[in-house]
């Protein structure tokens, strides 16, 4: 079954660019049927979920505006791995990262990765 | 930036129903934007538990439906057992925010 896993520097400088990536097996995110979006939820401790954004297998990106002047999702389909970078990050960025599949005929992240704690510290 | 509100806890004993709402606006739950729950064991990444069509993975045991009304959804769980104990999120799609939303989470105890 399709898994995905988290992977980054666990440790991130003030206003430092964060990048994490996320790797996909056991299906391709090139599949264009069904129709999957592949997105980035972060969750700070003790606190709620955050969608930070998602692509396509077109390539095509959609952000969370509130985040959307500091971060870039991209996809590298011949490694079948899909990344987040955020630039300018601050302590209010400190959360475990999560990649995670949106499935859009079911309406829901219905795969997640098991996440990756990132801490913006100098 | 959580704009759908969840009560921060609620508890029952083992084999009762308890229910979690989830209260939107007219810019997400109540313009038609479907409603799904995810359970976050502690520790643990959320996990898909129901869509805005009451389908659950497979795995998801039918102890746990779903339903939605005007602005508000909800999650009832019932004959509840201890493996529930968890966090629970509601999440649709808010279309001023042009975004996808999670609820403030709600802490499931089993007495």
């Amino acid at each position: 079954q399709v898994q995905l896993q988290e992977s980054g520097p666990g440790l991130v400088k003030p206003s430092q660019t964060l990048s994490l990536t996320c790797t996909v097996s056991g299906g391709s995110i090139s599949s264009d049927t069904p129709t999957y979006y592949w997105s980035w939820i972060r969750q700070p401790a003790g606190k709620g979920l955050e969608w930070i954004g998602r692509i396509y297998t077109s390539g095509t990106t959609k952000y969370n505006p509130s985040l959307k002047s500091r971060v870039t999702i991209s996809a590298d389909t011949s490694r079948n791995q899909f990344s987040l970078r955020m630039n300018s990050v601050t302590a209010a960025d400190t959360a475990v990262y999560y990649c995670a599949r949106y499935h859009y005929g079911g309406g829901a992240f219905d795969i997640w990765g098991q996440g990756t704690m990132v801490t913006v510290s100098s | 930036q959580s704009v759908l509100t969840q009560p921060p806890s609620v508890s029952g004993a083992p084999g009762q129903r308890v229910t979690i709402s989830c209260t939107g606006s007219s810019s997400n739950i109540g313009a038609g934007h479907d409603v799904q729950w995810y359970q976050q064991l502690p520790g643990t990444a959320p996990k898909f538990l129901i869509n805005g069509y009451n389908n659950r993975p497979s795995g998801v045991p039918d102890r746990f439906s779903g339903s939605k009304s005007g602005t508000s959804a909800s999650l009832a769980i019932t004959g509840l057992q201890a493996e529930d104990e968890a966090a629970y999120y509601c999440q649709s799609y808010d279309t001023s925010l042009s975004a996808y939303v999670f609820g403030t989470g709600t802490k499931v105890t089993v007495l």
